[in-house]
């Protein structure tokens, strides 16, 4: 079957603008999470749905970054006033269930490709 | 300190070698152990979960030991196949139970 899918697969935007990132993950999958990666790192959390809502958001960097899931499935990652900094791959990742002993297999989106000039 | 800490690496080995990799991780609460492989410019996909008892895909074993707070990988009869950035992730459970922590990667060679 289809996997988790991201949409757009590179973004280049110049620093100051807006953009969104946007997934599709596994249908019936109920959790959704995302992450980025820098160049040489691991994949760093963002933020995670269960449904509609952000279980958990801690890994937001800061006010910019914010991320909607409005009907549980699609999720669009939004970020204001981009950065240099915020160059790199962001990753969207779904899984069946959401269990509490966080034994869960996440399927990961292949990325978006975020440069910031 | 890192919450989750791999061998730099890189590793470079030939065919048919035996090859292990090597992770700590800092927070004793931790309850879920993963190894994921990520080939470049790819996604990162499942390779093995760890149990506490360990446990054995084929050519790979994987190896937890909460003592020490410590998770291995072992790869025998390495293909070229295998040629990857290998990471070790950690799921802290608890009231973050969605989220996994990734360490660096190690990335691993193999040739002919």
């Amino acid at each position: 079957g289809a996997g988790v899918s991201q949409t757009p697969s590179n973004k280049v935007t110049e620093k100051g603008k807006y953009v969104e990132l946007r997934c599709d993950p596994i249908s019936g999958h109920t959790a959704l999470y995302w992450y980025r990666q820098s160049l040489g790192q691991g994949p760093e959390f963002l933020i995670y749905f269960q449904g509609t809502g952000a279980a958990d958001d801690s890994g937001l960097p800061n006010d910019r970054f914010f991320a909607v899931r409005p009907e549980g499935s699609v999720s669009t990652l939004k970020i204001q006033r981009t950065e240099r900094g915020d160059s790199a791959v962001y990753l969207c990742a779904s899984s069946l269930t959401l269990e509490s002993s966080g034994r869960n297999e996440q399927f990961f989106g292949p990325g978006t490709r975020l440069t910031v000039l | 300190r890192k919450e989750v800490e791999q061998d730099p690496g890189p590793f470079n080995v030939p065919e048919g070698a035996t090859v292990a990799f090597n992770c700590t991780y800092s927070n004793s609460a931790s309850q879920s152990f993963f190894w994921y492989r990520q080939d470049c410019r790819k996604e990162p996909k499942l390779l093995m979960s760890v149990y506490s008892s360990g446990n054995e895909d084929g050519r790979f074993t994987a190896q937890l030991n909460r003592a020490s707070q410590y998770i291995s990988l072992l790869i025998r009869d390495s293909k070229l196949s295998d040629s990857a950035t290998y990471l070790c992730v950690v799921n802290q459970g608890g009231t973050s139970y969605g989220k996994l922590t990734f360490g660096q990667g190690t990335i691993l060679t193999v040739h002919p």
